[in-house]
């Protein structure tokens, strides 16, 4: 069993709508959640932390539920920029396991 | 603040030749990641240094890949001999501690033909 598991999507959206992304984990002793950002041919960068409280910035809210072990990302009215792939982070002890991530196309 | 370094960007060799990425972490990063990326997938931990030991390297094909970090700074990591299957993308990443967010360089873009 993979560590994280995401949905590959592809997720295809237009310009303004809502759109969420969950990823669970496999390890009730996960410590820690991160979203990254990876554009083509891009290195993948930190999205956000992900908190036991849940935590926003702007039109993304992220969310964790220990109970069903798992984290998600909520896009607000999406923008073309916002075409990428997330990648979800789990931190396990000593051990940092990426998710494969889910690709996100905006449309016009 | 400078972020973290790789190089090269982009190799190309023949399968069964040698190659060796070098990486220089965030000042101050104690831990220092090696991840593959093969098109398509999610980054793939490969070892994971805390200062200048080794804390994970379970996913590390060793009869092949080596990669040390003597100084507890810089790192190489070395694939010999390369396969065809090794084309990928090679991450370097650094965080303060193994809990918090790593922060990734450009990475390498290793093509074995």
């Amino acid at each position: 069993r993979k560590e994280v598991e995401q949905d590959p999507g592809p997720f295809n959206v237009p310009e303004g709508a809502t759109v969420a992304f969950n990823c669970t984990y496999s390890n009730s002793a996960s410590q820690s959640f991160f979203w990254y950002r990876q554009d083509c041919r891009k290195e993948p960068k930190l999205l956000m932390s992900v908190y036991s409280s849940g935590n926003e910035d702007g039109r993304f809210t992220a969310q964790l539920n220990r109970a069903s072990q798992y984290i998600s990302l909520l896009i607000r009215d999406s923008k073309l920029s916002d075409s990428a792939t997330y990648l979800c982070a789990v931190n396990t002890g000593n051990q940092f396991y990426f998710g494969t991530g889910t690709s996100l196309t905006v449309i016009p | 603040e400078a972020g973290v370094a790789q190089s090269p960007r982009y190799k190309i060799i023949e399968k069964r030749q040698s190659v060796a990425f070098w990486c220089n972490p965030i000042s101050g990063h104690a831990t220092l990641y090696w991840y593959q990326q093969i098109l398509g997938q999610g980054p793939k931990l490969l070892i994971q240094f805390q200062n200048n030991g080794v804390v994970d390297d379970s996913q590390l094909p060793k009869d092949r890949f080596s990669a040390e970090r003597l100084k507890g700074v810089d790192s190489t990591l070395k694939i010999q001999p390369a396969k065809l299957e090794d084309s990928a993308v090679y991450l370097c990443a650094s965080s303060l501690d193994p809990h918090t967010e790593a922060f990734f360089g450009q990475g390498t873009r290793l093509t074995v033909v």
